[in-house]
């Protein structure tokens, strides 16, 4: 399987600018796709294939990255941005997710 | 707009079964993949099963954690996908979510990757005595 490594928090002042790094234990291509889950809320899809804005969402979020080092970025943070992120492949199966990494602000 | 509606969650007690339901509208059904996630309390997501669509002879496949336990199928007709639960621990206590798969096509039909891009609100399952 592939295991899909995130930092368990980040702290940001607003306005900043954030990265949030996922590491995949083996090549997943581009094959990456990030997830926001406010509190008590489904996921949300916000990029797809490492690097696809998906429709809707604010052009403050951005992903980077192929092979097993992927980034999302957000600038500027906004309060509403308050959430687990979660990266997740699609490369091969078992479908795999991160363990999450909660955005705080400072 | 896209909907989706999962039902059939609620409190199971160990050993028992479920079946839950996800009714989706707004979109191809029929194009589309479908899976099924889990999120136990407090932790992380969790796949659980996944179908595909007519063209992949509605191919099923299931995480090795609850495979032999867990069934998944669609009524493309209903728009609709269903995730059948045995044998209920409670570690199975979860909210499981019904996730649309877009999926990307080469020109000669096959795929080469799929996203799940629109998730329902949930279907809450607690198993306990």
């Amino acid at each position: 399987d592939t295991v899909l490594t995130q930092s368990p928090a980040l702290a940001v002042s607003l306005g900043q600018r954030v990265t949030i790094s996922c590491r995949a234990s083996k090549s997943v291509s581009t094959y990456m796709h990030w997830y926001q889950q406010k509190s008590g809320q489904q996921p949300k899809l916000l990029i797809y294939s490492a690097s696809n804005l998906e429709s809707g969402v604010p052009s403050r979020f951005s992903g980077s990255g192929s092979g097993t080092d992927f980034t999302l970025t957000i600038d500027p943070v906004e309060a509403d941005d308050i959430a687990n992120y979660y990266c997740q492949q699609s490369n091969e199966l078992p479908l795999t997710f991160g363990s999450g990494t909660k955005l705080e602000i400072k | 707009e896209v909907q989706i509606l999962e039902t059939g969650g609620g409190l199971v007690k160990p050993g028992g079964s479920l079946r839950l339901s996800c009714a989706t509208s707004g979109f191809n059904f029929n194009d589309y993949f479908m899976n099924w996630v889990r999120q136990a309390p407090g932790k992380g997501l969790e796949w659980v099963a996944q179908i595909r669509n007519k063209n992949y002879n509605y191919a099923t496949y299931y995480a090795e954690s609850l495979e032999g336990r867990v069934t998944i199928s669609r009524d493309d007709s209903k728009s609709s996908v269903y995730l059948q639960v045995s044998s209920l621990r409670a570690e199975d206590t979860a909210i499981y979510y019904c996730t649309t798969t877009r999926v990307y096509y080469y020109y000669d039909g096959t795929y080469y990757y799929y996203v799940m891009d629109a998730w329902g609100q949930g279907a809450s399952v607690t198993v306990s005595s």
